[in-house]
């Protein structure tokens, strides 16, 4: 059972926009920042947002973050076959003085 | 251009003991928060812990499920990171991740390596 909450699947067809929800609680999501991981089939994860909204150097600007409270949201526009992938939400939690991920979202293009 | 390249992964028996090492170039260990990230077979990502940079600290924190097992720590001169992993488990098979946090400040994971695989079975 994972500390923040994400739902195991969504899907949309190619070109639609979909959002992916990440719950948590006041001990990690309300206070700390949160940041996204893509993790495409058999490769290591990378970062997608970072700081709730902010997007590293590469990722393209159809790809935002939001936090409001105790949850933050992935939103993907304009879809793709290669946006195919599990994602994650992760944050510190500052009672468990430790990092946490959410159990990831399985994204489908279909 | 920063690069982390995971080694010392394999077969462990339950019990048996494991150093992982990640090779780092682009940067320099000691002025960065480092750490491991795991996946066992199938699921989710899980936080194994982290060392602070030289000026932060330099010290280490885990997860409560590798505590008194894991040993984080770097070299360097080598400019290297290590998980020293004791008293193996089933449970502690997985793909380990190393990874670095952002060298300009921040908390969250910005680079990561490819990945090595550890499988503890009899």
């Amino acid at each position: 059972q994972s500390v923040l909450t994400q739902p195991p699947s969504v899907s949309a067809a190619p070109g639609q926009k979909v959002s992916i929800s990440c719950s948590g609680s006041s001990s990690n999501i309300a206070n700390n920042h949160v940041s996204w991981y893509q993790q495409l089939p058999g490769t290591a994860p990378k970062l997608l947002i970072y700081e709730n909204n902010k997007r590293p150097s590469g990722i393209p600007d159809r790809l935002s973050g939001s936090k409001s409270g105790t949850s933050a949201t992935l939103g993907i526009t304009g879809l793709q076959t290669g946006d195919e992938a599990d994602y994650y939400c992760g944050t510190w939690d500052s009672s468990l003085s430790a990092w946490v991920f959410g159990g990831g979202t399985k994204l489908t293009v279909l | 251009e920063v690069q982390l390249v995971e080694s010392g992964g394999g077969l462990v028996e339950p019990g048996g003991s494991l150093r992982l090492s990640c090779a780092a170039s682009g940067f320099t260990v000691s002025n960065a928060f480092m750490g491991w990230v795991r996946q066992a077979p199938g699921k989710g990502l899980e936080w194994v812990g982290r060392i602070k940079s030289k000026t932060g600290g330099g010290t280490a924190d885990y997860a409560a499920s590798v505590k008194g097992k894991f040993t984080i720590s770097r070299d360097d001169s080598k400019n290297t990171l290590y998980l020293q992993m004791v008293s193996l488990e089933a449970e502690d098979t997985a793909i380990y991740y190393c990874t670095t946090y952002p060298l300009e400040g921040g908390y969250y994971f910005k680079y990561w390596g490819q990945g090595t695989l550890v499988t503890v079975t009899s």
